[in-house]
Formats: C-alpha cells, structure tokens, sequence
C-alpha cells in the first residue's frame, strides 16, 4: 500500500451543496494532486499542492478550490455541486510527478 | 489539437504476441514522459518513465521516445491477459503532468 486514502469513496449530492473530499497520506510526500476522470478525457489536473499552504490550479480548476494545512491532508472543496462535476476523482501522491494514487471517489451530484 | 493524443482502441492482441501502444504530445520542449496502466474500476499505476530519446527497457516492458517526431510509445512483449488494462501517456509540461485520454488494451487467450 502506498499509504494515501482517499475519503469518501463514494457520495451522491445534489447541485449546489458544498461537497469536500480528502486526501490523506502517510508517506510524507512533498506533492499532493487532484484529478478528475471522465470517460472520452482520461485524468484531468485539477489542482496540486507542492507544499503546506502551496497550491496551483491545473487544467479544470473552476469551481474547485483546495487547501493543505498539514503535509498529510490535502482536501478538495467544490463550493456549490454542478451536475458537470460528476465523476471520479483521484488523489495523487510523489516527487514531480504522480507516482501513487488513491483509490479515487466516485461522486455523483443529482 | 489535444495536448497528448492516443488512439483510444481497444486494441486486441492474441496472448504471447506483442503490443504496441502509442502517444504522440503537442509541445515539442517536453522533457519527461510517462507511462501508467489502469485496470478496470482501479486507479492508475505508474508503469515506465523515459527522459530521452531512444528505448528503455523493463522486465517485459520498452518505452520509446523519438523527440523529433514527438512520439513515446510502450511495447508489451509476451503480451498476457494479466496486461489488459487502460494504459495512459502522460507528458510534463511545466511542472504537471498532461495525461492523454488512455488506450484500451485486451490481450486475447
């Protein structure tokens, strides 16, 4: 195990709820990713963090934002659920570039 | 013109047989190029990475990069029902990785 979860794994809400999902890892990784995946688009860069408090906006980083306080948490906020926001969404850990995802939450908004 | 481009399949080879996947990307100052494979309902693994032109080999693995036709494919040899998967290319860009949409690889018995 690579020692990242990802919590919840699955959750179904409805358009314009606040929703967070978080990541959490044990490997003291100084990267932390956000990706979303959906069919026809492979992983898309939401947003990442390259230390405490240290974040950047990926590909499709409108209407998420996100915030690391410690080095093992990195959460991902969607401020107000749209229906295009339903997918599956996958945390990564590593160096430069992802080396260990999450199991991933599948997250479905009505 | 998508950043990374890979044909989405599904490719189907016969078991033993190899296969090749291929991916070419957009920005021709990339530097560093990925491979992950994904099983079904499963998350992405990290499966190959090469800097520089020519081949690299692991196990029943070879990446190949040609910088000047802005190509990286992955060839499976002995190709194995174990092997289909979804493999996705991933290309650096700045400092995050782009990933193609993925091709679908079934490897018949």
């Amino acid at each position: 195990d690579a020692g990242i979860t990802q919590s919840p794994r699955h959750k179904v809400t409805e358009t314009g709820t606040p929703v967070t999902l978080r990541c959490h890892q044990t490997e003291n990784h100084r990267y932390m990713y956000w990706y979303r995946q959906d069919p026809g688009h492979g992983l898309r860069l939401i947003h990442y963090s390259y230390g405490v408090k240290d974040t950047d906006k990926g590909e499709v980083s409108d209407g998420y934002s996100v915030s690391r306080s410690k080095t093992e948490d990195f959460l991902l906020t969607l401020e107000s659920a749209t229906s295009s926001q339903t997918s599956v969404y996958f945390c990564a850990i590593g160096g430069d570039q992802p080396q260990h995802f999450g199991d991933g939450t599948r997250l479905s908004i009505l | 013109q998508k950043e990374v481009e890979q044909n989405s399949g599904p490719l189907s080879v016969p078991e033993g047989a190899i296969a090749s996947l291929n991916c070419t990307y957009s920005d021709r100052g990339s530097q560093s190029f990925f491979w992950y494979r994904q099983y079904s309902g499963k998350s992405p693994e990290l499966i190959m990475f090469i800097y520089s032109n020519g081949d690299k080999e692991d196990g029943r693995f070879t990446a190949q990069l040609n910088k000047a036709s802005q190509y990286v494919s992955l060839l499976i040899r002995d190709s194995q029902p174990s092997d289909s998967a979804t493999y996705l290319c991933a290309v650096r860009k700045g400092g995050k990785l782009i990933f193609g949409q993925g091709t679908e690889l079934s490897v018949k018995p």
